[in-house]
């Protein structure tokens, strides 16, 4: 039972567009979400996070939203640059309840066309 | 400072055998996590130690195990190979427990990709 679903394997997108990552869940518990960046030969890299007391958080380029009620959360990149070329994790715990390990989503390929 | 170090990277073994993974902590962090990516499954969690403690385990087979040594190293273990074993295994270290709640960003290492023939 998959409880962090990323739907789409690969996403392609212009330079200087925007990039948008989607990843839904299924347990109602989980309360805290982070996007971890991929390159091959390394390890993801945390790029940002959003707790469930937030539908939104920014840094820099990087874009997190959440919908509670529809279980979905998504990471907008603006604009995109070919760097981001990178496979993008969703995750997701539970936070206050404790105890719980992180779940990963199976990952989205961007690529970032110049 | 330093970041996770994973030794070795590359791995091949045959069907049968056990193998030894190492990971090397950022300095300071007292959590060490196990993952297993596949194509298939993405990553999943294998178990985290703390303080030379198990902290929570995934649904792994008793053939995966690890053990955490008091300078926070920590070693993972597969016994009786077998060729579904391949996979892409990363470390990630964090400065408190990251299943206590505490939410402490994972740092991961790079990973040292195991064949199994």
């Amino acid at each position: 039972d998959q409880q962090v679903k990323q739907n789409s394997p690969s996403l392609s997108v212009q330079e200087g567009r925007i990039s948008i990552l989607n990843c839904d869940y299924t347990n109602s518990m989980f309360d805290y979400f982070l996007w971890y960046k991929k390159y091959p030969a390394e390890g993801p890299t945390f790029l940002i996070s959003i707790s469930s007391i937030k539908d939104k958080n920014e840094d820099g380029r990087f874009t997190v939203f959440l919908n509670k009620s529809a279980k979905h959360l998504s990471l907008h990149i603006v604009p995109s640059q070919p760097g981001d070329s990178a496979v993008y994790f969703c995750a997701a715990k539970q936070l206050r309840t404790g105890n719980t390990p992180l779940v990963f989503g199976k990952g989205t390929r961007l690529s970032v066309i110049a | 400072k330093a970041g996770v170090t994973q030794t070795p990277r590359y791995l091949i073994k045959t069907r049968g055998q056990q193998v030894t993974l190492s990971c090397s902590p950022i300095s300071g962090h007292r959590s060490v996590s196990w993952y297993q990516q596949t194509p298939g499954q993405g990553l999943q969690f294998l178990f985290e130690y703390f303080s030379e403690t198990q902290r929570n385990k995934g649904n792994f087979p008793g053939r995966f195990s690890g053990r955490q040594f008091s300078n926070s190293r920590s070693e993972m273990n597969v016994s009786t190979l077998e060729l579904g074993d391949s996979a892409l295994y990363l470390c990630a270290s964090s400065l408190r427990s990251g299943t206590s709640g505490g939410g402490d960003t994972q740092y991961f290492g790079p990973g040292t990709r195991l064949t199994v023939l």
